[in-house]
């Protein structure tokens, strides 16, 4: 199974309110990453965990935080929601120690901030 | 700077023709996954390659390191082969570099 699952597949948030985005693989990758994903634009890493060590990117660092309990399961939150937040979260994962690297990407949560 | 500079930005091509994406990198990278986005948004992996060539019905790319290049080839467009193509460089240390896009139109 190289499926990795997102949920939710839409959410329509509040300006000022959080949002919690869920991701999950079972291929045992040592990588996760979430990219923000606006129309017309190229996907944008905002963090990734390699193992147990999270890595965010510059400027994104105060306004996306994550979790990794276990290997196969991920989160991203918005602690307060901007209308700027609105976009597609793509979740991908790969094996980055085995050498092979390939993403593997979910079917995005599209956020909507109203 | 940009690690990847994708080419063209747009693309249109009448049905039943050809063409080529193209991806250069500025620094060594060990491997290149191409992508079609889906109407919602979502990314389909097309190809991934650590080297050589790959071929896939009506697409081909190849991965040349050395050179420091990929392309994507697209024979006897469909109008479902509309939409925009990414490519994701993989410098080998857990980030992966994505070019800006090829949008596509097929012509009828």
């Amino acid at each position: 199974d190289t499926t990795v699952k997102q949920n939710p597949r839409y959410k329509l948030a509040r300006v000022g309110k959080p949002v919690n985005l869920i991701c999950s693989q079972t291929m045992n990758h040592d990588t996760m990453y979430w990219y923000q994903k606006k129309p017309n634009q190229a996907p944008k890493l905002l963090l990734f965990y390699y193992d147990k060590i999270l890595n965010r990117e510059a400027d994104t660092f105060e306004k996306f935080q994550s979790s990794r309990p276990n290997n196969s399961f991920c989160s991203l939150y918005i602690g307060s929601a901007g209308l700027e937040y609105s976009a597609m979260y793509l979740c991908a994962s790969s094996s980055q120690g085995a050498n092979t690297g390939q993403l593997y990407f979910g079917e995005g949560s599209k956020l909507t901030v109203l | 700077g940009d690690q990847v500079e994708q080419s063209p930005s747009a693309l249109s091509l009448h049905e039943g023709t050809g063409s080529a994406l193209r991806c250069n990198f500025t620094t060594t990278m060990r491997a290149v996954q191409w992508f079609q986005q889906n109407s919602r948004g979502s990314l389909i992996n097309l190809f991934y390659l650590a080297s050589g060539t790959k071929e896939n019905g009506r697409l081909k790319s190849t991965f040349n390191s050395k050179e420091s290049y990929s392309t994507l080839h697209i024979r006897d467009a469909q109008l479902e082969d509309s939409g925009t193509y990414f490519c994701a460089a993989d410098p080998g240390y857990q980030n992966f570099y994505f070019g800006k896009g090829t949008s596509l139109t097929v012509i009828p």
